[in-house]
């Protein structure tokens, strides 16, 4: 079967960092997303991997590693906005998403 | 409209009760979906559509049918509700449903109790 893992929580404070670990199962690899979900809200794009290595955009940053089954999203200078769940899904071979359950990050003051 | 909208934002609805939940979508994409978020469960497909005309099932899509008509509107029906159809539902669009980096906009989500 297709399986994606998150931890199901995690907490940080204000002003370090964070990183959120994916480790996935799938038939087929078409690349690899990681959204955001505030509490009551719609999922948000953050990022997407299809080669191996580190994706940059400002505070975030995504790594991937295919041969691992392996993922993770680093949050640097941490707000408290970014309270809020991280999904991590990937595009298997039927080009279609499987979603891990999600990652609540509470920030702490 | 900008981007995608759903009604209702919320539903109760009597078991054996038909509903159609509403999605439509201005950025003329051709691909959408509707997946159903539980609590400690990830997003579930039910069903998507690659273009106007064309539907597919997903991972869930028993108890559920779609229509695609055009390209804006994407209903989601849910012919006879039962308990377990209790959920939050998301509308989902994207420039394509295969290959490539396109990610998928979301709407706001129904929040649908069935008793």
């Amino acid at each position: 079967g297709q399986n994606i893992d998150q931890p199901t929580e995690m907490t940080a404070t204000e002003g370090a960092i964070v990183q959120i670990n994916c480790t996935y199962q799938t038939s087929g690899f078409n690349g690899l997303f990681w959204y955001q979900q505030h509490a009551g809200e719609a999922p948000t794009f953050l990022s997407y991997n299809v080669l191996d290595g580190l994706e940059e955009k400002g505070r975030f940053s995504s790594f991937l590693s295919r041969s691992k089954g392996y993922s993770y999203l680093l949050l640097k200078e941490l707000q408290m906005k970014d309270s809020a769940s991280y999904l991590c899904a990937v595009k298997d071979s039927n080009y279609q998403l499987i979603w891990g359950a999600g990652t609540k990050l509470i920030i702490k003051p | 409209i900008a981007g995608i909208t759903q009604a209702p934002t919320s539903q109760i609805l009597a078991a054996g009760r038909r509903m159609t939940l509403r999605c439509t979508q201005d950025m003329r994409h051709n691909a959408m979906y509707w997946y159903r978020q539980d609590l400690g469960l990830g997003l579930r497909l039910i069903h998507y559509s690659n273009t106007a005309g064309t539907t597919g099932k997903g991972e869930v899509p028993d108890g559920y049918s779609v229509s695609r008509a055009n390209t804006d509107d994407f209903p989601l029906t849910l012919a006879s509700a039962v308990p377990s159809q209790t959920s939050v539902y998301f509308c989902a669009s994207s420039e394509s449903g295969a290959t490539g980096h396109y990610e998928q906009y979301f709407g706001p989500g129904t929040r649908l109790t069935v008793t």
